[in-house]
Parts: structure tokens; sequence; C-alpha cells
């Protein structure tokens, strides 16, 4: 398996536009995890599915943000409209729900920059 | 609620002299626990994983953790530092949920490494 495989790798974006962050899990893995990270604010969890069901979004910091998983290979990470304070590198984990494997391993994450 | 925390924000050791990063976690009970590493402008690597059985665990890179549940600690050591081990550590939790597994991180430890 290629890992969990996103995209963009960077995308910079004008204030007001929509952005779509993108995520393959691994194949098999139960879980799907979004994650943001800044300097300020360190590695948080936005929000985090389990079989394509949104489990807990209690990290969405905003309403202008919104995930969805169609399906289970396959995630999305939408900011619609952008602000500079979105900037940051967002990044896609997956984990496998097997006895004593729950670790997550995670995808070389999209840069995000919004001027 | 469940939490993560790495009090050392960063820290600077000397080629060649041994490390420890600390991680305290809050959880009812016996949590996965794990430590991660993230190279600049990587995505992050597992490091190691506790979930039961032997408190000293191996790692990768020749790191290991011992997990303390009388101090609700999971402290990362090396004995001998490289200069490629300049990185930033994260401590991080797996915990059962409604719904499954959720994983958070703390803040992060920079390590810095001088000749």
């Amino acid at each position: 398996d290629a890992g969990v495989i996103q995209s963009p790798r960077h995308e910079v974006t004008e204030m007001g536009q929509e952005v779509t962050l993108r995520c393959k899990p691994i194949s098999g893995h139960d879980y799907l995890f979004w994650y943001r990270q800044t300097m300020m604010r360190g590695l948080e969890l936005l929000i985090y599915f389990n079989n394509n069901v949104p489990i807990d979004d209690s990290g969405m910091p905003e309403d202008r943000f919104s995930a969805k998983m169609p399906n289970a290979s396959f995630s999305t990470l939408k900011i619609q409209p952008s602000e500079p304070r979105d900037s940051a590198v967002y990044f896609c984990a997956s984990s496998f729900d097997g006895q004593g494997n729950t670790e997550a391993f995670f995808g070389q994450g999209t840069r995000l920059t919004v001027v | 609620a469940q939490s993560v925390t790495q009090p050392d924000i960063h820290i600077t050791v000397s080629e060649g002299a041994s490390l420890e990063l600390r991680c305290n976690y809050s959880y009812g009970a016996t949590p996965y626990l794990f430590w991660y590493v993230q190279s600049p402008g990587q995505g992050l690597q597992l490091l190691l994983k506790y979930f039961s059985g032997d408190t000293l665990v191996q790692g990768i890179k020749g790191f290991e953790a011992e997990f303390k549940r009388s101090q609700s600690s999971f402290n990362l050591r090396k004995p001998s530092v490289h200069w490629s081990d300049a990185a930033e550590y994260f401590c991080a939790v797996a915990t059962l949920n409604t719904g499954g597994f959720k994983t958070i991180f703390g803040a992060g430890t920079r390590l810095f490494v001088k000749a």
C-alpha cells in the first residue's frame, strides 16, 4: 500500500475562496482523522470518522469547515470561505481498529496558505 | 476528558548525550500510548507504541519509552543522541470513546542537537 495519500501537497488561495483538501486512507483502515498543525496551536484533531461515519467533529473550528467521507477510500475537508487564519498544514491519518493496532498512519500533509 | 501534556516545548542536547522527553496523560483507564517523530516538512512517523504487557517498549532508531501507571507518564528515552534525531516529537494517546478510538496528541517537543 502506498500509505495515506493527500492532495494537493501545497495550496495557495485568496481569502474568500473555497478550498478542498483530499485524502485517500490506507485500504482496510476503519478510522480516518483530519488534523491541523500550526505553530501557535500545535496538532489539533478536527474530526474523525469510523467506517465512513463522522464520530466527533468537536474540533472543527467553525461552520466554514466541513468534512465528508463518501466511501471507505476517500475523504474531503472543505473550507468555505477561506480566511488567512486558516493557513496551516492539514494532515490526514488513518488507523485500523484491530487489537493493539490503533496507531495512526499519516499522510504528508497539505500546506495551505490563504492570502 | 483525556489529555496529553508534553511539558517541554524544546530541548537542546549535545550529540552523544542521553535524552529524555516527558509525556503525561490524563485518562481513566489504561490508554494506548504512542510516540511519533516529525522531521521538517514531513508527516508524523511512529517511533513506538504501548498497549499492554512489558512497560518498557523498544522502538525504531534506538528509542525506548517506559509506561509508568502511577505517574501517568510515558517518557521517551535514547541513550546517545545523533544529529539526525533533531526533529519534533509528539506523544499521543488513543482512547476508546463512543463510536471508537480517538487519538489526540501533545503539543510536541522540538529537539535540537548541538555538535
